[in-house]
Order: structure tokens, then C-alpha cells, then sequence
């Protein structure tokens, strides 16, 4: 079973509008994180924004903010006000376990979806 | 400035020909890992370390080897490459309890 879920290959949008980016995961660890990363044409890899499974309070980075519904174990990625520059590639990622004597401790990558701003 | 450094960024060798990608960072980071990219697969780990001389396998480990022999370097070793290791290759660190995977630029190599 795939530990991340993107559904969405590909996503349009325009310009100014808000877009709703979902990722779906799957763990036992009730230790985990949980990140979104873009990617530009360019190809570097872009930390955008971080969340613990213990934090009360959904994180928010600017324009960028992550939906942590825990019961239902997603982490939808909100891009409000969208520019022509958030054109790329995003990934949602999950980190689990903790390094504790041999415990595993990976990262897993989503599969990515394509987000097209129109002007 | 706080970074991870790749070299090469671009690379095209011949099946069988052995090849290192080094890795390096900055940061003082425990957790270093190398990811392979390819199209419609996303990232995909194939090994990583938790500091000096420990490291473990990813999901996709096989034809590849690594060493944490320093803290700051993670080389990965393609002994004996073949067309199926053409891919783009992402070295990443960060702290153990911290969020953030800092990325290195990526090395693009294609093997024919």
C-alpha cells in the first residue's frame, strides 16, 4: 500500500485564486511529520511548509498552508492568492519513526502533482 | 550560506563503468539521504544515514552502495551502472528531530 496519496497528477488554477493540493497518508507511527516540497521547471527541490503530528494547530508559511485533518489522514496543501511563479511540481512527504537504538526512521515522497497557474 | 552539494550535476557514462556522486553538507546535519527521481514515481529513497557509520537501505537500494564515513559527506557508489540507473539523484540532510530536508541541486545521469 502506498504510504502517500496524490490524487491529483495534474491541477489548474487561476491566477489570484486559492487551489487545494491533496495528499493522503498512511502510518501506525502516532510519531510522525508530515511536508510539502516544490519543485520548478528548474528542478531544485523547494521546502515549503512542515507538520508534526502532535502540533494542536494546522501550519501556515505565508501564502502556503497545510490542512492536518489527522482522523482522516490528510494533509491537503492550500496555496492562497496563487502567482504565475507557484507553476510547478509539489510533493507531499511523510517522515517516520525516531531514531531510538535501530527504530526505522524514513522519508517517503507522494508521487507529485503538476499545479498550472493561468494568468 | 547553509547548503547541500552535489557533484556532478550532469554526468553520462557507459553501462558498467563505475561512478560516485558525492554529497556534502554544511550543516552539522545526523540524517543524510539519497533519493532517485524519475517520471511518475516522485522520490523514491535509496539509502540513507542516521550519522557516522549507520546507514540503511530505501525502498529501491539495489546496484547502489553508500558510506558515512564523515559526518558531512554521504557519497553514493554505482559500482557497475546500467541504463535502468539513468535517473536524477537528489542528495538530502537535516537534524534527526527537525522538520526541514535540505536538497541538494540534483545530479542528472544518464547511463547508456
Amino acid at each position: 500500500a502506498q504510504k502517500i496519496t496524490q490524487t491529483q497528477p495534474g491541477m489548474f488554477v487561476q491566477e489570484k485564486e486559492a487551489v487545494t493540493l491533496d495528499c493522503t497518508y498512511d502510518t501506525s507511527d502516532p510519531s510522525y511529520g508530515l511536508f510539502w516540497y516544490k519543485q520548478p521547471s528548474s528542478g531544485e527541490m523547494i521546502f515549503l511548509i512542515y507538520q508534526g503530528s502532535y502540533d494542536q494547530q494546522n501550519a501556515t508559511e505565508g501564502r502556503y498552508s497545510l490542512n492536518f485533518q489527522k482522523a482522516r489522514k490528510s494533509a491537503n496543501l492550500v496555496i492562497s492568492a496563487s502567482q504565475l511563479g507557484d507553476s510547478a511540481m509539489y510533493f507531499c512527504a511523510m517522515r517516520e519513526g525516531r531514531y531510538s537504538g535501530g527504530s526505522n526512521y524514513k522519508l517517503t515522497f507522494g508521487k507529485g502533482t503538476l499545479l498550472t497557474v493561468n494568468p | 550560506e547553509a547548503q547541500v552539494t552535489q557533484n556532478p550535476r550532469y554526468l553520462i557514462t557507459v553501462t558498467g563503468k563505475k561512478l560516485t556522486v558525492t554529497c556534502s553538507q554544511n550543516m552539522n546535519h545526523e540524517y543524510m539521504s539519497w533519493y532517485r527521481q524519475d517520471p511518475g514515481l516522485g522520490l523514491r529513497q535509496i539509502y540513507y544515514s542516521m550519522n557516522v557509520e549507520v546507514t540503511d537501505k530505501g525502498d529501491v537500494p539495489e546496484g547502489y552502495k553508500v558510506s558515512r564515513k564523515e559526518k558531512r559527506n554521504f557519497p553514493l557508489i554505482l559500482e557497475s551502472p546500467s541504463p535502468n540507473q539513468t535517473s536524477l539523484y537528489f542528495c538530502a540532510s537535516s537534524f534527526i528531530s527537525a522538520g526541514e530536508l535540505f536538497f541538494g541541486e540534483g545530479s542528472r545521469l544518464t547511463v547508456l
